[in-house]
């Protein structure tokens, strides 16, 4: 069965420094979201994606995060200068039809621990 | 604000147990709700999914869940649990007014004993 996959699994950083977590969605697939959860906390949308444009993000997802689908098959999310506060559990997820009519697919999530 | 919330935290049963894990959401209008499943290591997987139709909802690994407007819940349910259900499950809602984003409860974890 096809899967979301991720890479790297975790991923250790300096404050300040620039991260890229990648994600492979599902071949077939449209429409691509990034989450995060926090250790101990919901998980929370950050950002949804269709047709290289941003459909919708969140309040979290400001200036130092961006989105981009570079080539036909990964999907990335960058953060500019990490914060301690961006430590956490990435995870990305993709479907086939718009969220609200068909089923979000997750990948494994890479944890983040910014020192 | 849109929430969801689990009550249940932790869940401690021994293998045969019934399982009831509870769900409320508080969005009045039309909502998408989904049941995920985490085991230990690996990625969250859906586990069943409401849209519309009968509120009654079957999904894989003998898991049900039942949707009750009024309440607004969607409570999980599994006659007889086995030691690989085993994980954490979250509830998850979509409101229907143009958003894709979905809504997270806290999770509950599962750890069922031989």
């Amino acid at each position: 069965e096809p899967e979301v996959t991720q890479t790297p699994s975790h991923q250790v950083t300096q404050m300040g420094q620039e991260v890229i977590l990648r994600c492979v969605p599902i071949s077939n697939h449209l429409y691509f979201y990034w989450y995060r959860q926090i250790l101990g906390q919901k998980v929370e949308f950050l950002v949804s994606f269709y047709n290289n444009e941003i459909s919708e993000k969140s309040e979290i997802f400001d200036d130092q995060f961006s989105v981009e689908r570079p080539d036909g098959s990964n999907f990335t999310l960058k953060i500019r200068s990490t914060k301690l506060e961006d430590s956490a559990m990435y995870f990305c997820a993709s479907s086939q039809g718009q969220g609200h009519t068909d089923t979000q697919y997750f990948g494994p999530g890479t944890r983040l621990t910014v020192l | 604000a849109q929430s969801v919330s689990q009550h249940n935290h932790h869940v401690i049963l021994s293998e045969a147990a019934s399982l009831e894990l509870g769900c409320n959401y508080s969005y009045g209008g039309t909502v998408n709700l989904f049941w995920y499943v985490q085991y230990p290591g690996q990625h969250l997987q859906l586990l069943l999914k409401y849209f519309s139709g009968d509120p009654l909802v079957k999904g894989i690994k003998g898991f049900e869940a039942e949707f009750i407007k009024s309440k607004f819940s969607f409570n999980l349910r599994k006659p007889s649990v086995q030691w690989s259900d085993t994980a954490e499950y979250f509830c998850a809602v979509n409101p229907l007014y143009n958003t894709d984003k979905l809504i997270f409860g806290t999770g509950t974890r599962l750890q069922v004993f031989p």
